[in-house]
């Protein structure tokens, strides 16, 4: 069965460092991967996705992703971090049922220190 | 563009009383319609999903049901709430047909407070 793991619960960085938030996927085809990002209160906001080609993918805020089949992971990257970044983090992969199923890992928590 | 909305923004409910969430998208036809559930601190439980009018698959057994009475709007109900039914409630939409991205869209959310 697919799976996202997000290996990281809770990661907290300095305002301006660089960020990687993990993600590994089980998954047995090629995946189609996303990542969302969700501020306390509010809804999920997709900063990117991918689904063929080129293995790094450009995103919203500043994000970039890159998916590295050797290594069932597609982990998010940014040069450096904003205040105003800390927020929810989720990794999704569909599940090819044909229904647009995305399953969730459980999420990374990003703190950013001023 | 497209837009999707939710109301009731926040809900305070006594035990056993009746719940109806509402979703509607606006600037799609024919999405793909989901409802999830996110726990205090948890991840996100997907609970229906539906391709069409009055079409609805149910991801997990519980106490609530979902309808979709028309293409853009999509209901979640209970006739009894329980304590754990307590949640952030997500409505979200995805294309459907062969042009589909798979990607899905948010809603703002409800945050539902069973007392």
């Amino acid at each position: 069965a697919q799976s996202v793991t997000q290996p990281d619960i809770h990661i907290t960085v300095s305002e301006g460092a660089s960020l990687e938030l993990r993600c590994n996927y089980s998954y047995g085809a090629t995946p189609y991967l996303f990542w969302y990002v969700q501020s306390p209160g509010q809804g999920l906001q997709l900063l990117l996705k991918y689904f063929s080609g080129d293995t790094l993918v450009q995103g919203i805020k500043g994000f970039e992703a890159e998916f590295k089949r050797s290594q069932s992971s597609f982990n998010l990257r940014k040069p450096s971090v904003h205040w105003s970044d800390a927020a929810e983090y989720f990794c999704a992969v569909v599940t090819g049922s044909g229904y647009n199923k995305l399953i969730f890992g459980a999420g990374t928590r990003l703190a950013v220190h001023p | 563009s497209q837009t999707i909305h939710q109301w009731p923004a926040t809900l305070v409910q006594p035990v056993g009383s009746p719940l109806s969430l509402e979703c509607t998208v606006e600037g799609t036809s024919n999405p793909n319609l989901y409802w999830y559930r996110q726990a205090a601190g948890r991840g996100l439980q997907l609970l229906f999903y539906s391709v069409g009018i009055g079409q609805i698959s149910s991801e997990v057994p519980q106490n609530l049901s979902a309808s979709r009475p028309q293409d853009r709007q999509f209901i979640l109900s209970s006739k009894k709430l329980l304590l754990s039914d307590s949640g952030f409630y997500l409505c979200a939409w995805s294309g459907s047909g062969g042009g589909s991205t798979y990607e899905q869209y948010f809603g703002p959310g409800t945050r539902l407070t069973v007392t």
